[in-house]
């Protein structure tokens, strides 16, 4: 059962548009989510995460939004630049879960087009 | 601060060899380590996680095992492998909650041939 669902396992974005990068996950207790992304033959960078607390997070170009009434989480990146071109993996955790284990989604692949 | 290391970056071995690869973290004590796996297609796969020396645990059975022989390292074995294990193998800790979550290591490409 995939707890973590990224739908779209691709989505290509003109340059200077908005990318948007959606995530969404069943497991009621997940009160912590974070966005990772990752370039070919690199371990995944942290980018922005959000505690369940808020519903926005921003930071630069890259804004979380979590909704979790629909428990569904977005990744905006406004302008997109053709450096943004990666695999974009949503992950969520549970505070109770004292391992500290991260659920990752199967990744959504971004083309910024120049 | 913190840093986390992972050796080989890639490795080719034939089906039925063995394989180790070892994890080892910097500037941190007692630190939560993992290995995902992201096969073609997959996503990332939790495989071990560990919460201190010699406490492993396994999320996926398989033909893998790992042990922690001390605090900040952490290896992943096969006896023979498989096909199916080619991969890209990631070793990750966990520090403050919050946030940033795992930091993982740059990976190990592992074809089997």
């Amino acid at each position: 059962d995939q707890q973590v669902k990224q739908n779209s396992p691709s989505l290509s974005v003109q340059e200077g548009r908005i990318s948007i990068l959606n995530c969404d996950y069943t497991n009621s207790m997940f009160d912590y989510f974070l966005w990772y992304k990752k370039y070919p033959a690199e371990g995944p960078t942290f980018l922005i995460s959000i505690s369940s607390i808020k519903d926005k997070n921003e930071d630069g170009r890259f804004t979380v939004f979590l909704n979790k009434s629909a428990k569904h989480l977005s990744l905006h990146i406004v302008p997109s630049q053709p450096g943004d071109s990666a695999v974009y993996f949503c992950a969520a955790s549970s505070s109770g879960a004292g391992s500290y284990q991260l659920t990752f989604g199967k990744g959504t692949k971004l083309s910024v087009i120049p | 601060s913190q840093t986390i290391h992972q050796w080989p970056a890639t490795l080719v071995q034939p089906v039925g060899s063995p394989l180790s690869l070892e994890c080892t973290v910097e500037g941190t004590s007692n630190p939560n380590l993992y290995w995902y796996r992201q096969a073609a297609g997959r996503g990332l796969q939790l495989l071990f996680y560990s919460v201190g020396i010699g406490q492993i645990s396994s999320e996926v059975p398989q033909n893998l095992s790992a042990s922690r022989p001390q605090d900040r390292q952490f290896i992943l074995s096969s006896k023979k492998l498989l096909l199916s294990d080619s991969g890209f193998y990631l070793c990750a800790w966990y520090g403050d909650p919050e946030p940033y979550g795992y930091t993982f290591g740059s990976g190990t490409r592992l074809t089997v041939v």
